[in-house]
């Protein structure tokens, strides 16, 4: 079994819709969480970061955090064509100053039509 | 501020011959990671760098991989013979290990094809 489980998808949307994407994990050392967004033949770039449980908003996106089910999601609200894209969650346990692994789930790629 | 800058962007060659992925991390960040994506199995983290110092080389698939980080702004991953299963986006990553992990910022990738 994987550590980090995501749904690959496709997720086609219109454009306006809210959408949710979610990873669950295993292990229960992880406490930093981020979800990363990756366009078409370009790197991962950092969307939200967030530590322990609890909810992060940032304009049309917001990360939610459950440490006791260990699960994770990705709201967009009022989604847009330039969403269009593979959103990869990631984690990670404090390692302290050795360095720190990041989990990754395999992304789920998402299309908004206009 | 720049990124992280990868060399060269797209790279094809012959299968036996020896590649050099290139990466700058991002000034200040003293850790730095290389992970290979592929479509079967996303995205695997190869090897990461504390301090320049190799930290964990556990993801290195085989010995004919090597990476080396000569100083703070600077590492190579060498591919010493390349095969057509190397095919794959070479993505370089960094952050700044302290106190509290930060989070890892990638470069846009060599995009490495082995015939």
């Amino acid at each position: 079994q994987k550590e980090v489980e995501q749904d690959p998808g496709p997720l086609s949307v219109p454009e306006g819709a809210i959408v949710s994407l979610n990873c669950t994990y295993s292990n229960s050392a992880f406490q930093y969480f981020m979800w990363y967004r990756q366009y078409s033949r370009k790197g991962p770039e950092l969307l939200m970061y967030t530590y322990s449980s609890g909810n992060k908003e940032d304009g049309r996106f917001t990360a939610q955090v459950d440490k006791s089910s260990k699960y994770i999601s990705l709201f967009i609200r009022d989604s847009q064509p330039s969403d269009s894209a593979t959103y990869l969650c990631a984690m990670s346990a404090l390692l302290g100053t050795s360095g720190s692994r990041l989990t990754f789930g395999e992304g789920t790629q998402l299309t908004v039509n206009p | 501020d720049a990124g992280v800058i990868q060399s060269p962007r797209h790279e094809v060659t012959e299968m036996g011959q020896e590649v050099t992925l290139r990466c700058k991390p991002i000034s200040g960040h003293n850790s730095l990671f290389w992970y290979r994506q592929t479509m079967m199995r996303g995205l695997e983290l190869l090897i990461y760098f504390n301090n320049n110092v190799p930290i964990d080389d556990s993801g290195m698939p085989e010995d004919r991989f090597s990476a080396k980080m000569p100083n703070a702004s600077f590492s190579t991953l060498k591919i010493q013979p390349s095969e057509p299963r190397d095919s794959a986006v070479y993505f370089c990553a960094s952050n700044r290990q302290g106190n509290s992990n930060q989070p890892q910022h990638f470069g846009d990738g060599t995009r490495l094809s082995i015939l």
